[in-house]
């Protein structure tokens, strides 16, 4: 009954440097999100994706790109990290979408630092 | 656009003591109405949601949150806490047809002894 599952759960990176963010969901969940938390500005959306091979932007969308090639699994990439990325990452599913009331499934997170 | 504001950042209660949570948000539609909670290094959970019906609801571990219309509120209560609720709550709101959630900023809840 694992979820949402998150890997790796922590990373350091040095500027410019790149890394993929890997999010797998096993409830059969159409959408998928990936969210960032800072202190004291709650999550913030960066992409999310309606079902297999489609993606959007969210709120902070800059500087990542992702990918949906699975319906299980969504995939978020920094291509050259910046210390403004320095966040905790979390990936969620849901079986449909939240304006249709449904909850979101959260991941245990990603800690990155960029230095 | 929806938007979400928690009212306050820190509340720390004594344990057994009732707690409130406060919560406004801003849409020009209709809405659907979330609480989270996260524990230390933990993901969110769901605690309760408001879809639609009575305007009261409540989640199994004894919070309760009632959704004002005029107000455009969504408050969050437990009559009496304990040491394990001590975590971060946040309010999210959805607009009717909307794919994206928005958190408010979080309220820290610290239960002392």
């Amino acid at each position: 009954n694992a979820g949402v599952t998150q890997t790796p759960k922590f990373r350091v990176l040095k500027t410019g440097q790149s890394m993929t963010l890997l999010c797998a969901q096993d409830m059969n969940h159409e959408y998928m999100y990936w969210y960032r938390q800072d202190p004291g500005m709650g999550l913030r959306l960066i992409h999310y994706s309606v079902g297999e091979g489609t993606t959007a932007k969210g709120e902070v969308p800059d500087g990542y790109n992702v990918s949906r090639l699975k319906k299980q699994n969504f995939l978020l990439g920094l291509e050259s990290a910046a210390p403004s990325q320095t966040s905790v990452y979390f990936c969620a599913s849901s079986s449909g979408a939240t304006g249709a009331g449904s909850p979101l499934h959260f991941g245990n997170g990603t800690r990155l630092t960029v230095t | 656009a929806q938007s979400v504001t928690q009212l306050d950042s820190q509340v720390p209660v004594f344990e057994e003591a009732p707690v409130e949570l406060r919560c406004n948000y801003s849409s020009s539609v209709s809405v659907y109405l979330f609480w989270y909670v996260q524990y230390p290094n933990q993901g969110l959970q769901l605690l309760l949601k408001y879809l639609s019906g009575s305007t009261l609801v409540e989640s199994i571990n004894g919070f309760e949150a009632e959704f004002n219309k005029s107000q455009t509120s969504f408050h969050l209560r437990k009559p009496s806490v304990h040491i394990s609720d001590t975590a971060e709550y946040f309010c999210a709101v959805s607009e009717f047809g909307s794919y994206k959630l928005s958190f408010g900023a979080g309220t820290t809840v610290t239960v002392r002894a």
